[in-house]
């Protein structure tokens, strides 16, 4: 299957920092990504939906100001956690669509971010 | 918009038995399923899809069924392995540009 990466794995920071999260589709182009949330013992929550060269489509009650994605290539997004906060404490995940076969969906191995 | 729901929550099986899961979908229009399969800490897996106009779908040992009029598929998982054991999400969605409507997961514990 298609291999998408995630940078960093963890990442601790301090409440009021802002965060970048990487997502890489490494042997494919994506022209479109997810990005999901998912706290301890619950399913994936969508964030947004990012497509390459557009803004983002945010799900209802994520906050897009605070939550930045940007998807500048076939292969590249990230998601900036602005002014982070405890509450913003979670596994943050992303996936790809293979943009040959526009509803297989390959996951990254997630970004566990802790705010102090 | 889709609504999927998973059963059961958690599965306990002993090893060399199978394990079935079971997911329901709200939407007639979705036509692509996929099931992905998460271990602790890391990101979801896609073991096995399926889309509207088969019926079954097999890999070894685990199978899709789906059945459209009832608006259901399952997950079959047999002869299980202590390797098995991990969270199972189902999912469904209209396939293009549509996202994923993930079910709640199921929590397998394969018991050696």
């Amino acid at each position: 299957g298609a291999v998408v990466s995630q940078h960093p794995s963890r990442v601790i920071c301090k409440s009021g920092t802002s965060v970048k999260i990487e997502c890489r589709s490494l042997d494919f182009q994506a022209t479109t990504m997810f990005w999901y949330r998912q706290f301890p013992k619950q399913s994936l929550m969508l964030m947004a939906t990012s497509n390459e060269g557009s803004k983002a489509t945010y799900e209802q009650g994520v906050e897009k100001d605070k939550f930045l994605i940007n998807h500048a290539s076939l292969t590249l997004s990230t998601l900036t956690v602005t002014s982070a906060h405890p509450e913003d404490s979670s596994f943050y995940i992303c996936s790809a669509r293979v943009a040959a076969r526009t509803d297989t969906q390959y996951f990254g191995p997630g970004t566990r971010l802790t705010v102090l | 918009g889709e609504n999927v729901e998973q059963h059961p929550s958690t599965l306990s099986v002993q090893e060399g038995d199978s394990a079935v899961i079971k997911c329901t979908y709200s939407d007639s229009a979705s036509n692509y399923f996929p099931w992905y399969k998460q271990e602790l800490g890391k990101g979801p897996q896609l073991i096995i899809d399926i889309r509207s106009n088969v019926g079954e779908k097999k890999d070894q040992r685990i199978a899709v069924t789906l059945n459209k009029t009832a608006k259901h598929f399952s997950l079959h998982i047999t002869e299980t392995q202590p390797e098995d054991s991990a969270v199972y999400f189902c999912a469904a969605c209209l396939s293009g540009n549509t996202p994923l409507v993930f079910g709640k997961g199921t929590r397998l514990s394969v018991i050696a």
